[in-house]
């Protein structure tokens, strides 16, 4: 079953503890995304990868790392959370082929709590 | 980046057709209209497409004038699990535009018995 995939789904930290969040997907897809959503401000980009080795900032990038090493995986690293970093995080990933173009398939997304 | 307005709410009643405006006035030659839907703590899921006059699928049908400014999501004969928030994306699908679809609040969709 195609899928993107992260882990976990829920995290509570303190502040200041470095915390890594995966993601992988099977759909071979070049292309893959960080995304935050908080009430009322919608979905937020904040690192964007186009290919291996290959990643840009977003929206909202202060404060997190990335890193494209295989074409299936892309781990959101957090090095020192801060409570303003509380929030519901997806990733997603997207491919260009055939008629539908650069549709987004996100995973289920990841409640983190800063304390 | 074209900017997109949607309503930020609408009720309707099962049963009922649901049509859900979104403004795009600065549209580009090269972008394409896209949908999505989201529901409560799940990841936005694609619903449908387009670039120009209709587009219809299993789920929606997706009305674009000739001036491509404005579009429109028309979901037929809602049911009560179509309660969710909509998203209109408009950007370009080519190369190098994963960083350009910007999601924005969206419209909530609620249906209602």
């Amino acid at each position: 079953e195609a899928q993107v995939t992260q882990n976990p789904r829920y995290l509570i930290t303190v502040t200041g503890k470095k915390l890594t969040v995966t993601c992988s997907q099977n759909m071979n897809h070049e292309y893959m995304s960080w995304y935050r959503q908080d009430p009322g401000l919608g979905l937020r980009q904040i690192y964007y990868s186009m290919n291996v080795e290959v990643t840009d900032k977003g929206d909202v990038p202060e404060g997190y790392k990335v890193s494209r090493k295989e074409k299936r995986n892309f781990p959101l690293i957090l090095e020192s959370p801060s409570p303003n970093q509380t929030s519901l995080y997806f990733c997603a990933s997207s491919h260009r082929q055939g008629l539908i173009k650069n549709i987004q398939y996100f995973g289920a997304g990841t409640r983190l709590s800063v304390l | 980046l074209a900017k997109t307005t949607q309503p930020i709410s609408m009720d309707s009643y099962e049963g009922q057709e649901v049509n859900i405006t979104c403004s795009h006035n600065n549209i580009a030659t090269n972008d394409y209209i896209t949908w999505y839907q989201q529901f409560p703590s799940q990841g936005p899921r694609f619903i449908i497409q387009g670039y120009k006059t209709k587009v219809t699928n299993e789920v929606a049908s997706l009305f674009i004038p000739a001036d491509r400014k404005s579009s429109t999501l028309s979901l037929p004969r809602v049911s009560l699990s179509d309660t969710a928030v909509y998203y209109c994306l408009v950007g370009p699908v080519s190369s190098g535009s994963a960083r350009q679809l910007t999601f924005g609040s969206g419209t909530q969709l609620t249906v209602l018995p």
